[in-house]
């Protein structure tokens, strides 16, 4: 069955640098597009970032362009998430989610998700 | 960017009762409208794409409508398992942007 495991959480400090891994089984990796969506406590959820099957095409909205970078590795079926220069307000848990398979780039639904990974931003 | 509203923020039902939730998008966003289901403490789930197609294996009492910019979720007969906040969320690429609604929390009366 399809399975996304995040890991790569924890306690990090304003400024710092973390990178959260997201390990898929279950289904061939390659040929879905991969997002992370994050949700700080007791608020709605919130698009992160998307990577397209090859890793050549990578959105992300204003609020991470720039200091988040995302990326795949397919040969090891693993999802990435760089988060640089972090901010108290990235504070939050971090899903892996797949997008819907399609012959499009993105088809912007997502169908399977991680459990999450925590990331705390404080000093 | 598209904005999504949803209403009403937080509702409380009987079991068995119709439950409705709206999702207002800021402009027109065609059928590119899906619905999720989020459990404390758990990963959301998908529950309707393209604003009205039922997830494989979703319960027949979930369904959804609509186009343009409104869009109706609705629970025919609510279940005690269905106590949960709901997430609508849009798909637009121009920018390319995936947006969710702030959240509908529904409980049992």
């Amino acid at each position: 069955q399809v399975q996304l495991v995040e890991s790569g959480g924890g306690v990090v400090q304003p400024g710092r640098s973390l990178r959260l891994s997201c390990a898929a089984s279950g289904f061939n990796f390659i040929t879905y597009a991969m997002h992370w969506v994050r949700q700080a406590p007791g608020k709605g959820l919130e698009w992160v970032a998307v990577i397209s099957k090859d890793g050549s095409n990578k959105y992300y909205p204003d609020s991470v362009r720039g200091r988040f970078t995302i990326s795949r590795d397919n040969s090891k079926n693993t999802l990435y998430l760089q988060m640089n220069s972090l901010r108290a307000e990235d504070t939050a848990v971090y899903y892996c989610a797949r997008d819907f398979q399609s012959n499009i780039m993105f088809r912007g639904v997502f169908d399977y998700w991680g459990q999450g990974a925590l990331v705390t931003v404080s000093s | 960017d598209i904005q999504m509203t949803q209403s009403p923020s937080s509702l409380s039902a009987s079991v068995g009762d119709r439950v409705t939730i709206t999702c207002q998008a800021s402009q027109d966003i065609s059928n590119y409208l899906n619905w999720y289901q989020q459990k404390p403490g758990k990963a959301p789930n998908l529950l309707i794409y393209d604003a009205s197609n039922l997830e494989t294996g979703v319960p027949s009492r979930f369904s959804g409508s609509g186009s343009g910019t409104d869009f109706t979720f609705t629970i025919s007969s609510l279940q005690p398992e269905d106590i949960a906040t709901y997430y609508c969320q849009q798909y637009d690429n121009l920018p390319l942007i995936f947006t969710f609604g702030p959240g509908t929390t529904v409980d049992i009366k």
